[in-house]
């Protein structure tokens, strides 16, 4: 298996524009998770999904950010207008069925997309 | 709820000295328990896990943690320190979702 694909890996725009991220995760596994990381602030989980399906949406910082996940092999995350405070690593990592909630879960992640809003 | 606290944000050590790397949890039940490493510019890899079966656990790479329930501690060591093993390493705690420590930056001196 490839593993979790994110992609771009980099990107660089300038406020104001629309950014969208990309995810592909694991064949099979049907939780999957965006988180975000910076110096600041370190890992914090932004949203996930459960068979497609938003479950914890209250780390989305603002209106600005959206995620879909259309179907089990492609997340995306948007947002829209960004900001330079946007500026950071966004991982995308994904988990294996049925142990969700016995909090015994291992996350498989993603190499990153390292977004700059300039 | 649950948190998890990382002690040190930066640990340094010489090459083939041992390394300890110390995280602390506060958890309403048993926890579940991870260790996560994250080389420069790449994504997080599982290192280990604990799940309330053996308290001292065995990862990769050499790495094992012990989860001491009267100190709520769960901190990872490794006898023997290698160059490769210069990352940021993240404690995790779980809790439904994944609850991540602030991470602790370890360097390796030759």
């Amino acid at each position: 298996d490839a593993g979790v694909i994110q992609s771009p890996r980099h990107e660089v725009t300038e406020m104001g524009q629309e950014v969208t991220l990309r995810c592909k995760p694991i064949s099979g596994h049907n939780s999957l998770f965006w988180y975000r990381q910076t110096m600041m602030r370190g890992l914090e989980l932004l949203i996930y999904f459960n068979n497609n399906v938003p479950i914890d949406d209250s780390g989305m910082p603002e209106d600005r950010f959206s995620a879909k996940m259309p179907n089990a092999s492609f997340s995306t995350l948007k947002i829209q207008p960004s900001e330079p405070r946007d500026s950071a690593v966004y991982f995308c990592a994904s988990s294996s069925p049925a142990r969700l909630f016995s909090g015994a879960n291992v996350l498989t992640f993603g190499a990153g997309s390292r977004l700059t809003v300039l | 709820a649950q948190s998890v606290t990382q002690l040190d944000s930066h640990v340094s050590v010489s090459e083939g000295t041992p390394v300890l790397l110390r995280c602390n949890y506060s958890s309403s039940y048993s926890p579940s328990l991870f260790w996560y490493v994250q080389h420069p510019n790449k994504g997080l890899q599982l290192l280990l896990k604990y799940t309330s079966a053996a308290t001292l656990v065995k990862g990769i790479n050499g790495f094992e943690a012990e989860f001491k329930k009267s100190e709520t501690s769960f901190h990872l060591t490794k006898p023997s320190a290698h160059m490769s093993d210069a990352a940021e390493y993240f404690c995790v705690v779980s809790g439904g979702k994944l609850i991540f420590g602030q991470g602790t930056e370890l360097s390796v001196k030759p």
